[in-house]
């Protein structure tokens, strides 16, 4: 049961265009969403995360929207550089259950210069 | 502040043994999450360690267990090895103390080979 999922394994990108991830989720009791960058053999880098009650949240370059109805959450990559090549997870916790992360399966983003 | 140490790096066992991995969290942060990344089933959590205790647990054996120490340090044991086992193993650690949204910082993992 994959309550967590990427639909996308992969994504290419210009660099200078804008990246969309986009990740679904289907427990109703999640409450906290994370987006971590990874590259391969090491450990995941945390980017940005959004609480429910919120429906966007911005840092930088990284955006995340999120929409409870639709569950369904994206994070936006503007502008899209080559640095920003690896996979990315997105990641979810249910109320009271913060130790506890679901994550999908990933999306590899290539950047090309 | 120094970030989430792990240790061995790399460990290379055989079928049958047994294997203790250890985590150092981040100075102050008393929650020290488990993973455990394979190519098939991606990231999954294993256990959860707040104030010595197991707070969560995910859907794996009782081979793998855990514990937390008074300083927060955690290790992770898995006995009676199995080729399956070979992954990558990730700590994460996280202040602990709000219900739900505390960011957790990872480790850099121990990748540990079962032959």
């Amino acid at each position: 049961d994959q309550q967590v999922k990427q639909n996308s394994p992969s994504l290419s990108v210009q660099e200078g265009r804008i990246s969309i991830l986009n990740c679904d989720y289907t427990n109703s009791m999640f409450d906290y969403f994370l987006w971590y960058k990874k590259y391969p053999a090491e450990g995941p880098t945390f980017l940005i995360s959004i609480s429910s009650i919120k429906d966007k949240n911005e840092d930088g370059r990284f955006t995340v929207f999120l929409n409870k109805s639709a569950k369904h959450l994206s994070l936006h990559i503007v502008p899209s550089q080559p640095g920003d090549s690896a996979v990315y997870f997105c990641a979810a916790s249910a109320y009271n259950q913060g130790g506890k992360l679901i994550f999908g399966q990933g999306t590899e983003l290539s950047v090309k210069p | 502040k120094a970030g989430v140490t792990q240790t061995p790096r790399y460990l290379i066992k055989t079928r049958g043994q047994q294997v203790t991995l250890s985590c150092s969290p981040i100075s102050g942060h008393r929650s020290v999450s488990w993973y455990q990344q394979t190519p098939g089933q991606g990231l999954q959590f294993l256990f959860e360690y707040f104030s010595e205790t197991q707070r969560n647990k995910g859907n794996f054996p009782g081979r793998f267990s855990g514990r937390q120490f008074s300083n927060s340090r955690s290790e992770m044991n898995v006995s009676t090895l199995e080729l399956g086992d070979s992954a990558l193993y990730l700590c994460a650690s996280s202040p602990g103390l709000a219900a739900s949204t505390d960011t957790q910082y990872f480790g850099p993992g121990t990748r540990l080979t079962v032959l």
